[in-house]
């Protein structure tokens, strides 16, 4: 099993939808879970950080995290074709010195 | 303020010669990472400084990639005779203190491709 998982997608959704991206982890441990967004050709951007069960809402962003389930995601309201991009969630590990990615979530928005 | 920056933008250099990759980390963090991303692999963790302390090498695929930290700030990653498999994009993160709570800021990256 992959210590941090997510779907590659694509997921695809229309202007002004919803999208909502999964991640699923594997330490039971973990305590803080981020989410970057990353362009084709860029590096990773961060647009969340969640440490506590619950919702965290920034803008037009909603990052949800149940630490019983072992399972944090990122709503994005209002989607529009400028969020386009790969998600990448990503937990801190081994010594909690280094972040496990997951390979990341392709989103497109369509017009 | 500035961001995390990295040097070169684009490296090309032929098999079994050796690199230098520059990061200048944002001021006033004390912790800087490496990481690697290419298309087989996603991202992946290669080396991790904190301040003073032991460098936590335990990503560095081989012994052919080292680096180093001068004066608590800008890092070089060499890669000494270059591989094809070392083609990916090299990137460059910074935190405040470097801790599982940090939240790690990523420079541009450098790609590099092995001919």
């Amino acid at each position: 099993q992959k210590e941090v998982e997510q779907n590659s997608g694509p997921l695809s959704v229309p202007e002004g939808a919803i999208a909502s991206l999964n991640c699923t982890y594997s330490d039971r441990v973990s305590q803080s879970f981020f989410w970057y967004r990353q362009y084709s050709g860029k590096s990773p951007e961060l647009i969340m950080s969640i440490y506590s069960n619950g919702d965290k809402e920034d803008g037009r962003f909603t990052a949800q995290l149940n630490k019983a389930s072992q399972y944090v995601s990122l709503l994005i309201r209002d989607s529009q074709p400028s969020d386009s991009a790969t998600y990448l969630c990503a937990v801190p590990s081994g010594g909690y010195n280094k972040l496990i990615f997951g390979a990341g979530t392709r989103l497109a928005v369509h017009p | 303020g500035a961001g995390v920056s990295q040097s070169p933008s684009n490296k090309v250099t032929e098999k079994g010669k050796d690199v230098e990759l520059r990061c200048d980390p944002i001021s006033g963090h004390t912790a800087l990472y490496w990481y690697r991303q290419s298309l087989g692999q996603g991202l992946e963790f290669l080396i991790y400084f904190q301040g003073n302390s032991a460098p936590d090498k335990s990503g560095l695929p081989s012994d052919r990639f080292s680096a180093e930290r001068t004066g608590g700030s800008v890092s070089t990653l060499t890669i000494q005779r270059t591989q094809q498999e070392d083609s990916a994009v090299y990137l460059c993160a910074s935190s405040l203190v470097g801790t599982g709570w940090d939240e790690q800021y990523f420079g541009p990256g450098t790609r590099l491709t092995v001919t």
